[in-house]
């Protein structure tokens, strides 16, 4: 199996400043996609951004982006102008092509927005 | 449109006792997975389904059985519950393979007592 590792359990971050949360994974693949969800005190698992592993370009989602370093097997979220709402956790998650609908968790990283 | 929709939201089973979490969702997807989410694991995969009829199992699919007779249903059943299966559940659905969003239901937060 695959794994996808968040090394930072808990993550702290005041309002209005930048945050970026760390995502690494294991792959011997070329083709997959990452994801970040996050998921609120509701309960309810959101999309908040998708890179694809063959494309070089970093993916951006309003005030979302992401470092995609493919060689280092690194994905990190960055938060800008950190909002309440952003308080959550945060899971990355790995899907290699072409293998059916195999999808792989990180353990998630816990974010509170400091007012 | 509903979305993804889970029953019920919260139950309490004994050890032994079976039971079937439903999962329905209103936007033609062709993809339906379930899912527990454990405290510091993260979700995992249990099944999985790439349309009616077609079922296969994820990483952790041991105790559960699924089937898929329509697009729209795809509901979990636990054979014979154990306290290990103490877990929250989610279904979701997408329209493709390989890099579609899955929507999630609102989850369903089992307890195996």
């Amino acid at each position: 199996a695959q794994t996808v590792t968040q090394s930072q359990p808990e993550m702290s971050v005041q309002e209005a400043e930048t945050v970026t949360l760390s995502c690494t994974y294991d792959t011997s693949e070329s083709d997959y996609y990452l994801f970040w969800y996050k998921q609120p005190p509701s309960r309810q698992m959101i999309l908040v951004i998708r890179q694809e592993a063959y494309k070089q370009q970093n993916a951006t989602e309003n005030r979302f982006s992401v470092n995609f370093q493919k060689a280092a097997k690194s994905f990190s979220l960055k938060i800008s102008d950190s909002q309440l709402g952003d308080a959550a956790m945060y899971f990355c998650a790995y899907e290699e092509a072409n293998t059916g609908n195999q999808f792989y968790f990180g353990t998630g990283t816990s974010l509170t927005v400091i007012p | 449109n509903a979305g993804v929709t889970q029953t019920p939201k919260f139950q309490v089973l004994k050890t032994g006792q079976s039971m079937t979490l439903q999962c329905a969702q209103d936007m033609n997807h062709e993809y339906m997975s379930w899912y527990r989410q454990d405290p510091g694991m993260g979700l995992r995969l249990i099944h999985y389904s790439v349309g009616a009829g077609i079922t296969d199992q994820g990483e952790v699919p041991n105790g559960y059985n699924v089937s898929r007779s329509t697009t729209e249903d795809f509901p979990l059943r636990l054979l014979s519950a154990a306290p290990s299966q103490t877990s929250v559940y989610f279904c979701a659905s997408r329209p493709g393979a390989f890099g579609y969003e899955q929507y999630f239901g609102p989850g369903t937060r089992l307890t195996v007592t």
